[in-house]
This record gives C-alpha cells, sequence and structure tokens, in this order.
C-alpha cells in the first residue's frame, strides 16, 4: 500500500519568512496530492492540492510542486503570518480508488511575530 | 448548511461504557471515513466506508464497529471504552478519494 512521509515534523520560522514542508510517496500510481490545514481546535480542511498532470500549482501566497519521478511533493508557504500557525498534513491518493487516501504525520508550523 | 456534521461534540464517560458517534454528510458523497486524532496529532485511518461497503478496517480493536445505514450517514459504535480511547474522532467525506471533508469533530474523553 501506500506510503506518505512528511518533513520536518516542526518548523518555527519569523513572521514574513517562507515555510517549506515536504512528503514522498511510495506508490507512483497515485494522482492525486492534497494539503490540509488544521488550526488548533478546529477540524483538516484543504487548503490546496495538485494533480498529477501538473507540476506546479499557486494561490495567493502557498503554492505546491510535484516532482512524479522523484515521488515528492512540497508545499510552499511565502511571507508567512502568525495566522498561518497550525499543522499541516499531506495526503496521496489515487482518485479512482474510493476510500483509500495516505495521511502524512502532520507538520506543526509555528510563526513567530 | 453544514456539510459534514457529528453527533456528540463533545463526550465524558466512564470506563466500561458503551457510546456511539454519528455522522451525516449532505454532499452527496459516496465515500465516508473515521478518523482518531490523539494528543500526538497524528490523523489515523480507522475505516472507511464506500457506498455503504466496508474499505478500509484498519487495525482497530474490534470494540469498535461502525455502520453505515446509507451513503450519507456513518456512525461509530464503542463498546467497553478504556482510557486509551480518549482523542478526538473525526468523520469526513469525498467524492472516491478526492478532497476530504472533516466533520468538527467529537472529543471523547475517558474517565
Amino acid at each position: 500500500g501506500e506510503n506518505v512521509e512528511q518533513h520536518p515534523s516542526t518548523l518555527s520560522v519569523q513572521e514574513g519568512d517562507s515555510a517549506v514542508i515536504k512528503c514522498t510517496y511510495s506508490d507512483s500510481a497515485s494522482n492525486y496530492f492534497p494539503w490540509y490545514k488544521q488550526e488548533l481546535g478546529k477540524r483538516p480542511q484543504l487548503i490546496i492540492d495538485i494533480r498529477s498532470n501538473v507540476g506546479e500549482k499557486k494561490d495567493q501566497r502557498i503554492a505546491v510542486t510535484l516532482n512524479k519521478t522523484a515521488k515528492h511533493f512540497s508545499l510552499h508557504i511565502t511571507e508567512t503570518q502568525p495566522e498561518d500557525s497550525a499543522v499541516y498534513f499531506c495526503a496521496a491518493s489515487i482518485m479512482a480508488n474510493a476510500g483509500k487516501s495516505t495521511f502524512g504525520d502532520g507538520t506543526t508550523l509555528t510563526v513567530k511575530p | 448548511d453544514t456539510a459534514v456534521s457529528q453527533t456528540p461534540k463533545y463526550l465524558v464517560t466512564q470506563m466500561g461504557n458503551d457510546k456511539s458517534i454519528k455522522c451525516e454528510q449532505n454532499l452527496g458523497h459516496d465515500t465516508m471515513y473515521w478518523y482518531k486524532q490523539d494528543s500526538k496529532k497524528f490523523l489515523k485511518i480507522m475505516f472507511s466506508y464506500n457506498n455503504k461497503e466496508l474499505i478500509i478496517n484498519e487495525t482497530v480493536p474490534n470494540r469498535f464497529s461502525p455502520k453505515s445505514p446509507d451513503k450519507a450517514h456513518l456512525n461509530l459504535h464503542i463498546n467497553s471504552l478504556e482510557l486509551g480511547d480518549s482523542a478526538v474522532y473525526f468523520c469526513a467525506s469525498s467524492a472516491l478519494a478526492e478532497t476530504q471533508y472533516f466533520g468538527p469533530g467529537t472529543r471523547l474523553l475517558v474517565l
């Protein structure tokens, strides 16, 4: 089955700096890679996703890159703000395989004002 | 309108009791999940259902029994609660294996 590794487990940056979180996956058939943000006491929510036919996707200050050959994808947050502080989860799945998504262990991002 | 709802939001109970958590989604999704999130923040998949059929049943004690009466509902029944069951339980739904929409979570505390 799929295995997803996420690094680092914790990340602390100064406000305004960039943050990068990396994930690797094992199943080359995986074709859908979402990122979820979970604020303290809240539910995980999708912030950005990428499909395997695209190498990069950007939405304002966040971007995701995908390297299918190396089987890794990364979340980039620029100009970080204190409200970016949260736990971030990556995941990987084969879109047609209902019910089978694998999550990384999460990264706790702290943005210091 | 709430997309994925769970009841109750909080559950405080004694060891040995039996309890249930209910989940409903109004997104028309065909797949639903139960996750356990403990103090270490890992999101551990417990079960997933597609069109009421069990897809994933991870290494979970058989004290935990899911039930999907229809595509919009996935309930979780827990027998003989133990201290280690204390956690936040999230329900989620998706279309196939695409974006998951999570419920607000049920915070279970076993005393």
